[in-house]
């Protein structure tokens, strides 16, 4: 009930293309669904996030697609970047509740 | 703009030695704090979280132990380090609703030997 389930594991993009990255969680409850990139040896960097109320948010390249009855959200990267390359880490959450993060997806988009 | 500090930036400790780790917040009040570890590929585990001064919360029972001792000052401890203490450790702030929009700080990487 409290897993949120990432894939895929890792993701091989080319320069340009879509990168398209999906969790799937449980429970009904959560109301907040944020996205974190991580570069090697950083902390994570809050991406963009999203609530149940809209079905897709997007800021510059980066969208997130929100799917209730299907309790799934995915993160969307339009025209991928080698600096886009690093690990992303799906969460969610609902009201004061402990952040629920996915187990992550590394990205390497190659020229 | 808010910025989140973290110290020392690299540990190598041997087991059995005490550890303090030490994370600030500038140009926030009364912000949320949070210690959080990750393990290598792996997700993040929310240790402690704190919502005030001497407000601390414990997620998962264990031998670290956590202090605020001033508003946007937050202590992780351990009085002996094991040698699955290793990690990456983050700590992370957030203003209003707890746990939501959540930054985090450039984190500790800990080597117990």
């Amino acid at each position: 009930q409290q897993q949120v389930k990432q894939s895929p594991q890792s993701l091989i993009v080319q320069k340009g293309g879509i990168s398209i990255i999906n969790c799937a969680y449980e429970n009904t409850a959560f109301d907040y669904f944020p996205w974190y990139q991580q570069f090697p040896g950083k902390g994570p960097a809050l991406l963009i996030a999203i609530r149940p109320d809209v079905s897709e948010k997007k800021e510059g390249r980066f969208t997130i697609s929100f799917n209730k009855s299907a309790k799934q959200f995915s993160l969307h990267i339009m025209d991928s970047q080698p600096g886009d390359s690093a690990t992303y880490f799906c969460a969610a959450s609902k009201n004061t509740d402990k952040l629920i993060f996915g187990t992550g997806t590394r990205l390497q988009v190659f020229p | 703009s808010q910025t989140i500090h973290q110290w020392p930036a690299t540990l190598v400790q041997p087991v059995g030695s005490p550890l303090s780790l030490e994370c600030t917040v500038e140009g926030t009040s009364n912000p949320n704090l949070y210690w959080y570890r990750q393990a290598a590929g792996r997700g993040l585990q929310l240790l402690f979280y704190s919502v005030g001064i001497g407000q601390i919360s414990s997620e998962v029972p264990q031998n670290l132990s956590a202090s605020r001792p001033q508003d946007r000052q937050f202590i992780l401890s351990s009085k002996k380090l094991l040698l699955s203490d290793s990690g990456f450790y983050l700590c992370a702030w957030s203003t209003g609703v707890v746990f939501y929009e959540q930054y985090f700080g450039p984190g500790t990487r800990l080597t117990v030997t």
